[in-house]
């Protein structure tokens, strides 16, 4: 059984760093790209950013709102994905998902309970 | 960045067929199809249908997805209680190099 488990949200202040991260098991971690997905309060789905796998030298996309501010990084050792938030807005509060792609074709086919970030003074 | 077109809201009766939209341009939906979404309050989304319109392993055959040009649908027939939920579409943009999603619809079964 597949399972993804987010951990390390919490509140910030804004211009602050956080660091989060998602455990998986039940599958080959190494052979599937990784995406983040955000949710704010009440509102709609937003793509965070992308891992891809070794083949694809573990290159990374992200989010215009996001890009330059987040990094995703991933220990294919520790069957582990994270993602580092710094100088933090309030408009990044949300509930942060970890998603296991598809190989073929690529959809968001598994996801994590979601970690709650707060991003307020 | 631009995402999909879905209306924000459809209601059905119970036991009725709903069809739901998705409208993107050519350098999402109209050459990569659209996945598709269920998200019940507090939960987690889960995967309908892939942006190839198979659906993944123990989802309903009510849940089928299609793609005409630039928009995809998703229909659910004999709909159910349990049904009610918000759904989205999401896919890549090979233009823009990102995933895009919908901004959802709120499906409520009368």
């Amino acid at each position: 059984e597949v399972q993804l488990v987010e951990s390390g949200g919490g509140l910030v202040q804004p211009g602050g760093s956080l660091r989060l991260s998602c455990a998986a098991s039940g599958f080959t971690f190494s052979d599937h790209y990784m995406d983040w997905v955000r949710q704010p309060p009440g509102k709609g789905l937003e793509w965070v950013g992308r891992s891809r796998d070794k083949t694809k030298s573990y290159t990374t996309e992200y989010a215009a709102s996001v890009k330059g501010r987040f990094t995703i990084s991933r220990d294919d050792s520790r069957n582990s994905l994270y993602l580092q938030m710094n100088s933090l807005k309030t408009e990044d509060t949300a509930v942060y998902y970890c998603t296991r792609v598809n190989i073929t074709p690529r959809d968001p086919v598994d996801w994590g309970q979601g970690t709650l970030v707060t991003v307020s003074s | 960045q631009a995402g999909l077109t879905q209306p924000p809201s459809v209601s059905k009766g119970l036991r009725q067929t709903a069809t739901l939209t998705c409208t993107g341009n050519s350098n999402n939906v109209g050459n990569q199809g659209a996945a598709w979404l269920q998200q019940h309050q507090g939960h987690p989304p889960k995967l309908l249908s892939y942006r190839d319109n198979n659906r993944p392993s123990g989802i309903s055959e009510r849940f089928s997805a299609s793609r005409s040009g630039n928009t995809a649908s998703l229909t659910i027939t004999g709909l159910q209680p349990e049904d009610e939920a918000d759904y989205y579409c999401s896919t890549w943009d090979s233009s823009l190099s990102v995933v895009v999603f919908g901004g959802g619809t709120k499906l409520t079964v009368l």
